[in-house]
């Protein structure tokens, strides 16, 4: 199975400021024929269910704000909210589905300085 | 608009077997998988499985083999995943998600760029206690 390992665990920032998440997978996650990367972010609220930001690892889902933006390839990746509001303040996940079993990173607990 | 509408939540005793439904509308529900992850208190999102609508073919995570069996019914789009003999730790909020793709035609090849899963059910909290 691929491995997902997401720092930090948790991360406070003031608000106007940048998040950053890391996200990094056991194996390449980079399906090499359409040069796509099959990874994604999640936004989890509480009391809602997950809701898809980013995905082919760079690839704002539509409407999502472009201050959350994705990079990375391979087996390297990262979220970066930029211009941080109160409403950003969530659990994030990363997502590989390259292979099954699909798997998620541990999540990472975003909150306001 | 797509979305997708879960039954609502299920007490259970601990061997018994819960059923879940997913009713999707706003796309064609035979052209996209549907994938079942769940969360329990405390814990992460956890993969289950998934299942085409078109061939009703499945691939389910290996923790959750011989319990768990995916079927859907196209007639009315939904989708259904159940679960057997049912633990404590069984107890958590059961998430249908789509599984969107966009297809990429290389040369005489067309391949489905997946899209990660959107849009979720809202969620069916599973109790399970004796």
């Amino acid at each position: 199975d691929i491995v997902m390992t997401q720092s930090p665990d948790s991360l406070a920032v003031s608000l106007g400021e940048r998040a950053t998440i890391n996200c990094k997978s056991s194996q390449s996650v980079l399906y090499s024929s359409i040069n796509k990367n099959y990874l994604a972010w999640y936004q989890r609220k509480p009391g809602q269910p997950p809701m898809l930001l980013i995905y082919w690892a760079s690839t704002r889902e539509s409407g999502v704000p472009d201050r959350f933006s994705g990079s990375g390839s391979g087996t390297d990746f990262t979220l970066t909210i930029s211009n941080l509001q109160a409403e950003d303040v969530a659990v994030y996940y990363c997502q590989q589905y390259y292979d099954t079993p699909f798997t998620f990173g541990q999540g990472t607990k975003l909150e306001i300085k | 608009q797509v979305h997708l509408v879960q039954s609502g939540a299920e007490v259970k005793k601990p061997g018994a077997s819960v059923k879940v439904s997913c009713k999707a509308s706003g796309y064609t529900f035979t052209a996209y998988y549907i994938n079942w992850v769940r969360q329990a208190p405390g814990q992460g999102l956890e993969w289950m499985g998934r299942i085409n609508p078109d061939s009703g073919g499945t691939n389910y995570a290996r923790q959750f083999q011989g319990r768990v069996t995916m079927t859907r019914d196209t007639s009315i789009s939904t989708a259904y995943m159940e679960l057997s003999r049912l633990k404590s730790d069984d107890a958590a909020v059961y998430y249908c998600a789509t599984e969107f793709h966009t297809p990429m035609v290389l040369g005489d090849e067309v391949v489905l760029g997946r899209r990660g899963f959107a849009p979720w059910g809202q969620g069916t909290l599973v109790t399970v206690s004796s």
